[in-house]
């Protein structure tokens, strides 16, 4: 069954700061790793989608990273924003697009 | 539509009545999903559909919940007889293709849930 575990659970940063969050997941035979952001009392918005087959993924200032093998991903976020302020969550995708996801990081970027 | 629209926002039920939601996919969509959150952001899946057929169940409570997808009508999820554990916030998801098709299909778009008070 797979388990996907995120650190840190949360992190507080002032503004301009780059950041990582991590993402490890315990089953490697995975299609797809999404990274979601939530704003509170809001859905989940897609931030990256890394196909199994890929390394990374870029958009914007944010840079997703895949290692299979040791089945880990990380969020990059290049120059923080008070506006990044959200839970950010990763998700591995199975069979028939079915997510699982880990608790979450939240992440408060401070003016 | 271009966005997952979900109804009502908003339900509160007492226990061991029937709550239901709905929940209209992304026009084009051909499968469709649903979670329950509860605390601490732990998303569970319940269930998916390949168009009007079940995709994926095996995250459904074998009693009290069912969901459907018919034709030219919105998805939803019933719950009979709701317990106080079923409080939560439930998300409709929907996307182009399945998992093993194209990057850009598998995007999962997410609707802005239904939060499920039982009291």
């Amino acid at each position: 069954k797979q388990e996907v575990t995120q650190i840190p659970a949360a992190l507080s940063v002032p503004e301009g700061e780059n950041l990582v969050l991590n993402c490890s997941f315990t089953d490697s035979a995975i299609y797809n790793l999404q990274w979601f952001r939530q704003d509170p009392g809001k859905g989940l918005t897609s931030l990256l989608l890394i196909q199994s087959s890929q390394r990374e993924q870029t958009s914007g200032r944010l840079n997703a990273s895949l290692d299979k093998s040791s089945g880990r991903s990380t969020l990059y976020i290049a120059a923080s924003q008070p506006g990044d302020s959200a839970t950010y969550l990763c998700a591995s995708t199975g069979r028939g697009n079915k997510l699982v996801f880990g608790a979450g990081t939240i992440l408060r970027v401070k003016s | 539509g271009e966005e997952v629209a979900q109804t009502p926002k908003h339900l509160v039920r007492g226990e061991g009545q029937k709550a239901k939601l709905y929940c209209a996919p992304i026009k084009g969509h051909s499968y469709v999903f649903w979670y329950q959150q509860v605390l601490k952001n732990e998303f569970k899946f319940l269930i998916s559909f390949q168009n009007e057929n079940v995709f994926d169940e095996t995250g459904m409570p074998k009693e009290r919940f069912s969901a459907k997808c018919l034709p030219n009508s919105p998805c939803s999820l019933e719950i009979q007889a709701t317990k106080l554990e079923d409080s939560a916030v439930y998300f409709c998801a929907s996307s182009h293709l399945g998992s093993a098709q194209g990057a850009t299909g598998n995007t999962i778009y997410f609707g802005e849930g239904s939060w499920l008070t039982v009291v």
